[in-house]
C-alpha cells in the first residue's frame, strides 16, 4: 500500500545510546516531516525537508539532526539518546507545493523508551 | 502561524451528530483550515479541509463563516469507532511552511 513507512515500530534505548529512525514514502511528495508525540499532547515538529536537499528546524529540534537522503527517505537522528527523549515519532509526508495546503500522510509512528 | 484553540474534550452518543468547533482568530489570507482525526497508537489521518463557506466529504463536513475567524466540524451520526482526538489546524503550504498541532478534542462516543 502506498504511504509512509516508518521503521522500527518500538526501541528500547540506554541512556548515551544513538540511533537513527528511519522514515520513507511512495508518494512523491516533496516535504517531509518529523514529529513528536508525548502522552496526552499534540504534535509537534522536530525537523522538516521541505524538498530534497533541504533541511529545517521546528519547534523542538534539540538533541536530534535529519538527513534528507533523497526525495523518498528523511531520517532522524538521536547521537546521545535521553529519557526526555522517549516519545512517539512520527514522519509524515506532503506535497508541499501550491497554494492549496494538502493533507498530510502520516505513517504509523515509532514508539521509543529511553531508560 | 495562526493558533487555534478547542475544547479539550466532548462527549456524545451513537447516532448523534457532532459538532467540533475550533477557533483562529489571527487567520492569514492565504491560510486553509485543515481537520485531522487520531485514534491511540495512530498517526493523524487528514479528514477535510477548507478555505470558506462549506466542504462536504464522505467523512465529514467543514462550516466556516464569512470572517474565517472559526470553523466547525460536522460529523453525521457518529458511531463508536469516530471515538478519537480531532486536530484543527490553520496553515497554508506556499512554501512547505509547517502546521502546528495543538493538544485536539478528545471525541468520547458512548453507546
Amino acid at each position: 500500500n502506498a504511504g509512509v513507512t516508518q521503521t522500527p515500530k518500538f526501541q528500547v534505548l540506554k541512556t548515551g545510546q544513538s540511533m537513527t529512525l528511519q522514515c520513507a514514502q511512495d508518494m512523491n511528495h516533496n516535504s517531509m516531516y518529523w514529529y513528536r508525540q508525548d502522552p496526552g499532547m499534540g504534535l509537534r515538529l522536530i525537523y522538516y525537508s521541505a524538498s530534497e536537499g533541504t533541511t529545517d528546524k521546528g519547534e523542538v529540534p534539540n538533541g536530534y539532526n535529519v538527513s534528507r537522503l533523497n526525495k523518498r527517505e528523511f531520517s532522524l537522528r538521536l547521537e546521545s539518546a535521553a529519557p526526555s527523549q522517549t516519545s512517539v515519532y512520527f514522519c509524515a509526508s506532503s506535497t508541499g507545493t501550491g497554494k492549496k495546503l494538502n493533507g498530510y500522510t502520516f505513517g504509523s509512528g515509532t514508539r521509543l523508551t529511553v531508560v | 502561524l495562526a493558533k487555534t484553540t478547542q475544547p479539550i474534550s466532548m462527549d456524545s452518543y451513537e447516532g448523534q451528530e457532532v459538532n467540533i468547533t475550533c477557533s483562529h482568530n489571527n487567520i492569514a489570507t492565504n491560510d486553509y483550515i485543515t481537520w485531522y482525526q487520531q485514534f491511540p497508537s495512530q498517526g493523524p489521518r487528514f479528514i477535510i479541509q477548507g478555505y470558506k463557506t462549506k466542504v462536504t466529504n464522505e467523512v465529514a463536513s467543514l462550516f466556516i463563516p464569512a470572517d474565517r475567524k472559526s470553523s466547525t466540524l460536522s460529523l453525521p451520526r457518529v458511531s463508536l469507532s469516530d471515538t478519537a482526538v480531532y486536530y484543527c489546524l490553520v496553515g497554508d503550504s506556499g512554501s512547505a511552511r509547517q502546521l502546528t498541532f495543538g493538544s485536539g478534542t478528545q471525541l468520547t462516543v458512548l453507546p
